[in-house]
C-alpha cells in the first residue's frame, strides 16, 4: 500500500513570495490534516479535510494560507506571501475517517523563508 | 501554553537497556494518547496508543503505562535496539476533537 506522498521535498524561497505544497493521501483515506512543525517543536495541525469539505481550520493564518481538496483526494496548501516565521516541515497526513484516531504521515516539506 | 509536555529534549540508552521516555499532560479532557517515532526527513509514524480506561499497553517491545491522577504517561522499550534511534513523540486527543495535540518530542539516541 503507498504512503501519504508529498511535493516537493524541499522549498528555498524569499519573503513575500508565494508556495504552494502537494499532498497525495492513502487510497481510500477521507480525512486528510496539514500541519506545520516548526523546528524543535511538535507538529500543530492547519487544516482538516473529511473528503472535500474543511472540518477544522481553526487555527490556519487564513491572511497568509489557504487549502483546498477540490475532488476529495489530492490537496494542496498555500502560503501567499511568505514570511520568515513560516519556515518550518509541512506534514500532510491521512486516516480512513474523521474519527480514526491512528493518522499516517508523509514525509513532510521542509520550507526555508530567507 | 503547553498542554503536552515532553521535558527531556534527548535520552541516550545503551543497546539492550531499557528506554524510558516520558510524557506529562495538563487537560483532563485527554481521553485517548500516542506515540509517534520520527526517523529524520520522515514523517512521524504511529507506534503504540493507550486509552484512559487502561493504565497499560503492551505491544513486542514497546509498553505504554498511563498515570491519570498524575496526568503522566511514559514509553518503555526493552530492549533498545540501535534501530529505535529516533525523535519520539507523545501525542493526546480528546473524544470530542479527534485532533491530536502533541508534545515537542525526545530524541532517543541508542548506542550499539
Amino acid at each position: 500500500e503507498a504512503g501519504v506522498a508529498q511535493s516537493p521535498r524541499y522549498k528555498i524561497i524569499e519573503k513575500r513570495q508565494s508556495v504552494a505544497f502537494w499532498c497525495n493521501p492513502i487510497s481510500g483515506h477521507a480525512t486528510l490534516y496539514w500541519y506545520q512543525q516548526i523546528l524543535g517543536q511538535g507538529p500543530k495541525l492547519l487544516i482538516q479535510f473529511q473528503n472535500n469539505g474543511v472540518v477544522d481550520d481553526s487555527q490556519l493564518p487564513k491572511d497568509r494560507f489557504s487549502a483546498e481538496r477540490l475532488k476529495g483526494v489530492d490537496s494542496t496548501l498555500k502560503i501567499q506571501p511568505a514570511k520568515l516565521e513560516d519556515s518550518a516541515v509541512y506534514l500532510c497526513a491521512s486516516s480512513l475517517g474523521a474519527f480514526q484516531e491512528t493518522q499516517y504521515f508523509g514525509p513532510g516539506t521542509r520550507l526555508l523563508v530567507l | 501554553d503547553q498542554q503536552v509536555k515532553q521535558n527531556s529534549p534527548s535520552l541516550s540508552v545503551q543497546e539492550g537497556r531499557i528506554s524510558i521516555l516520558n510524557c506529562d499532560y495538563t487537560n483532563s479532557m485527554f481521553d485517548y494518547f500516542l506515540w509517534y517515532k520520527k526517523y529524520p526527513a520522515e514523517g512521524p509514524t504511529f507506534l503504540i496508543s493507550i486509552s484512559s480506561i487502561k493504565d497499560k499497553n503492551e505491544d513486542g517491545r514497546f509498553t505504554v503505562f498511563l498515570n491519570k491522577s498524575a496526568k503522566h504517561l511514559s514509553l518503555h522499550i526493552v530492549p533498545s535496539q540501535p534501530g529505535d534511534s529516533a525523535v519520539y513523540f507523545c501525542a493526546a486527543l480528546t473524544g470530542g476533537s479527534y485532533i491530536p495535540t502533541f508534545g515537542r518530542g525526545t530524541s532517543l539516541i541508542v548506542h550499539p
